[in-house]
């Protein structure tokens, strides 16, 4: 089983809707989760946080934790083009050593279509 | 506010060769993490260096070294280059005091041919 799963992709929206993203992690003391951005060619960019069981909401995108599952999601709403891109999801402190390393997914490839 | 930097952008090497990657850490930051990055795939962990020790290890061979400076800026090297180190190599910074949320600089591309 692979410390942390995301579906590949690709995952193809119309613009204007929504895009959920889902990743799972095999680690249950894993207690801090990511989502990065990342387009092609480019390096990861930070898009949201989140610590606690729930939903965390900032602007168009909203991170939900479930620990109980293992399960972490990214919405985005109104999709746009400029959405287009890979998403990883990172947990830090999975498996061996856990500490302050980040393990990444694989990522989903997000396609926003016009 | 400058963000993390990486130099150089690109590196060609041959097998066998050696290879120095630099970064200096977004103001303020005083932690750096290095990743490798394959085409296709997440980053790998590969080490972090705090108080100018390295902190954390993953699982890469001893051919992959680092070092953290006063400034906490960084490097990491890798010796006897192979063709399977092609990748794109990430630099974050984080503070150790902020929860170490970790911010990416834009990457060293290395291609050994």
């Amino acid at each position: 089983q692979k410390e942390v799963e995301q579906n590949s992709g690709p995952l193809s929206v119309p613009e204007g809707a929504i895009a959920s993203l889902n990743c799972t992690y095999s680690d249950r003391v894993s207690q801090s989760f990511f989502w990065y951005r990342q387009y092609s060619g480019k390096s990861p960019e930070l898009i949201m946080s989140i610590y606690s069981n729930g939903d965390k909401e900032d602007g168009r995108f909203t991170a939900q934790l479930n620990k109980a599952s293992q399960y972490v999601s990214l919405l985005i709403r109104d999709s746009q083009p400029s959405d287009s891109a890979t998403y990883l999801c990172a947990v830090r402190g999975v498996g061996t050593g856990g500490g302050n390393k980040l393990t990444f997914g694989t990522g989903t490839q997000l396609k926003v279509e016009l | 506010d400058a963000g993390v930097t990486q130099s150089p952008t690109h590196l060609i090497k041959t097998r066998g060769q050696q290879v120095t990657l630099r970064c200096s850490p977004k103001s303020g930051h005083d932690t750096v993490s290095w990743y490798q990055q394959a085409l296709g795939q997440g980053p790998q962990f590969i080490f972090q260096y705090y108080e100018e020790e390295e902190r954390q290890r993953g699982n890469f061979p001893d051919r992959f070294s680092g070092h953290q400076f006063p400034n906490y800026s960084s490097e990491l090297n890798v010796n006897a280059l192979l063709l399977g180190d092609s990748a794109l190599y990430l630099c974050a910074s984080s503070l150790a005091a902020a929860q170490n949320i970790q911010y990416f600089g834009a990457g060293t591309r290395l291609s050994v041919l």
